[in-house]
This record gives C-alpha cells, sequence and structure tokens, in this order.
C-alpha cells in the first residue's frame, strides 16, 4: 500500500510570496491533517479535513489555508510568506476516527 | 504549560540498554495515547498506539500509559544502533487530533 506522498519535498520563496503544498494520502483515507514543525516549537496542528469539509483547526493566522478534494487529496497554501514560516510542513492522513496518524516525508520550505 | 511536556534529550545510552522515554500531559479528557519516531530529514513513523490506561508490546517497544497520574512512557529493550531518532509522544481527544510533545532525541552508541 502506497503511504502518503507531498510534493514538493524542498523549496525555497521570498518573502511575500505565496507557495502551495500538496498531499495525497493513503488509498481509502479521508481525513488529511496538515501540521508544520519547526526546532523551537515542535509539531504544530494546522488544520484537518475529512470528506472535503475542514473538520479542525488550529491556531495560526488567516494566511494559512488549506482544501481537500473529492479524491481526498489536499492543498495547503501560504500566501505573503515572512521569514518564520520556513519549517518542514507535514501530512498526516488517517480513517479520521481514531488519532493514529500516517506522516509524509514532508515539505521543506524555506522564505529568504 | 504545555498540553504535552516531553524532555527534549539527548539522551545518550549504549547499545543494549533499557530506555525509558517519557511525557506529561495535562488534559484529563485525553484518551489516545501514541508513540511517533521521527529519523533525520525524515516523517515521523508512528510506533505504537494506545488507547485509555494499561501497557502495549510490540517486540522491543512497550507503552505504558497511567492516566490517574497523566504520565506516558516508551521502554525500548536491547537498544540498537538504528533506534536513534527523535522520539514523540502524542495525546488526542474526542476530536481525534494528537497534541505532540517536542520530542526527545535518543543516540544509542555502539
Amino acid at each position: 500500500k502506497a503511504g502518503v506522498t507531498q510534493t514538493p519535498r524542498y523549496l525555497i520563496k521570498t518573502r511575500g510570496q505565496q507557495v502551495t503544498l500538496s498531499c495525497s494520502p493513503i488509498s481509502g483515507h479521508r481525513s488529511v491533517s496538515w501540521y508544520q514543525q519547526t526546532p523551537g516549537q515542535g509539531l504544530q496542528f494546522l488544520f484537518e479535513y475529512f470528506s472535503e469539509t475542514q473538520r479542525n483547526k488550529g491556531n495560526f493566522p488567516g494566511r494559512f489555508s488549506g482544501r481537500q478534494f473529492s479524491n481526498s487529496r489536499s492543498e495547503m497554501n501560504v500566501s505573503t510568506l515572512e521569514l518564520g514560516d520556513s519549517a518542514l510542513y507535514l501530512c498526516a492522513s488517517s480513517q479520521g476516527n481514531t488519532g493514529e496518524l500516517f506522516f509524509g516525508e514532508g515539505s521543506r520550505l524555506t522564505v529568504l | 504549560q504545555k498540553e504535552v511536556e516531553q524532555d527534549p534529550g539527548p539522551l545518550s545510552v549504549p547499545e543494549g540498554a533499557i530506555v525509558s522515554l517519557n511525557c506529561t500531559y495535562s488534559n484529563s479528557a485525553f484518551q489516545y495515547f501514541m508513540w511517533y519516531r521521527q529519523y533525520s530529514r525524515k516523517g515521523p513513523e508512528l510506533l505504537m498506539y494506545t488507547y485509555s490506561s494499561g501497557n502495549k508490546e510490540d517486540g522491543r517497544f512497550t507503552a505504558q500509559v497511567d492516566k490517574s497520574s497523566k504520565y506516558i512512557s516508551l521502554f525500548i529493550r536491547d537498544s540498537q544502533p538504528s533506534d536513534s531518532a527523535t522520539y514523540l509522544c502524542a495525546t488526542a481527544g474526542g476530536s481525534y487530533i494528537p497534541t505532540f510533545g517536542r520530542g526527545t532525541s535518543l543516540i544509542v552508541h555502539p
């Protein structure tokens, strides 16, 4: 069974730009969650989508947004990038009713 | 106070040692408990998953949950250099959204 696939794996942007990250969940998983990981803050929950609807949201500004498509694939977007947005962005899929998450390798974003 | 507290380490042990990793949490509504292992430049990998209190064993790994003291542990027997990684504990409640500790860096030296 294929795991969670995230693209791109690495990207470099400059302040003020926007970025879109993509995630393909494990087949059959309806829930996709996004996390931001930094050395200082650890893993911080961004949002969760279940059956194309945002079901849970973390404490991030509105510059961070996401969506989920009918095939469960998900994208997240960060607009007006700031230096502090440099981080590893992790996508995780699950059945949606247990808390067991299966993570992708992450997209490492560097903002210059 | 963070909802899940975890000593960042690093914890350095010799090969073959028994490793004990621990976390405390503050929300008594949490009922799902997980341990993830994260190698450098990789995503976290689910190691152990338990529901409510008690012990769960899987090979060299044992997860222990004590809800009365809000304390969760992971024991690794016969530790190997390949166990060197960051170990993240996580807890979740009715929303099924895990809250993670910051991770403990483990180094197992030959």
